[in-house]
């Protein structure tokens, strides 16, 4: 079957460097999405992504990340100067349609640690 | 605004004893309704959905969910667990106006099935 993947596994950071978090989408979705799961807690959409360009954002995604898909396969998260409250596991997820009907299917998780 | 309840924050059962998992979700508009489950150091698998239809919904592993739009509750529930099946459990839904993209995410109930 399919499946999301994404790399690395783990990436710790210091505090103020950029991070780029990597996913590989199932190769026929078109919809493309960031959750992060900060430890304890409940697991928080970030971004929804179609077509180039972003659908939906929360108010946890601002100005210090971003998206790209840079390629017909990869999909990455930028935080451009991360902070000790970035860490948390980030999970991506695709879906073949944007209406709900077809789940999101996600990956095993990039953990990041902010040091 | 909208929300996802699950009351118990871990479920401790018996091998071979039924389980039910409850989740009660908040909102105004029409919702699909989802169960996924997370196994250590794993990320998000569906378990099963709601979409429309028969109230009764079965998924993967023996699991089913019956949806009760009057109580707004969503409960999933397998007759008999095994070991395997402990794990951390969510509940989720997508919602009509944000054209059922993003996934709202319940706080999760860790289900310890011991022997």
């Amino acid at each position: 079957e399919p499946e999301v993947t994404q790399t690395p596994s783990h990436q710790v950071t210091q505090m103020g460097q950029e991070v780029i978090l990597r996913c590989v989408p199932i190769s026929n979705h078109l919809y493309f999405y960031w959750y992060r799961q900060i430890l304890g807690q409940k697991v928080e959409f970030l971004v929804s992504f179609y077509n180039n360009e972003i659908s939906e954002k929360s108010e946890i995604f601002d100005d210090q990340f971003s998206v790209e898909r840079p390629d017909g396969s990869n999909f990455t998260l930028k935080i451009r100067s991360t902070k000790l409250e970035d860490s948390a596991m980030y999970f991506c997820a695709s879906s073949g349609g944007g209406g709900g009907d077809q789940p999101q299917h996600f990956g095993d998780g990039t953990r990041l640690s902010i040091l | 605004a909208q929300s996802v309840t699950q009351l118990d924050s871990q479920v401790p059962v018996f091998e071979e004893a039924p389980v039910e998992l409850r989740c009660n979700y908040s909102s105004s508009v029409s919702v699909y309704l989802f169960w996924y489950v997370q196994y250590p150091n794993q990320g998000l698998q569906l378990l099963l959905k709601y979409l429309s239809g028969s109230t009764l919904v079965k998924g993967i592993n023996g699991f089913e969910a019956e949806f009760n739009k009057s109580q707004t509750s969503f409960h999933l529930r397998k007759p008999s667990v095994h070991i395997s099946d402990t794990a951390e459990y969510f509940c989720a839904v997508t919602l009509w106006n944000t054209g059922f993209q993003k996934l709202v995410f319940g706080t999760g109930t860790r289900l310890l099935v011991s022997p």
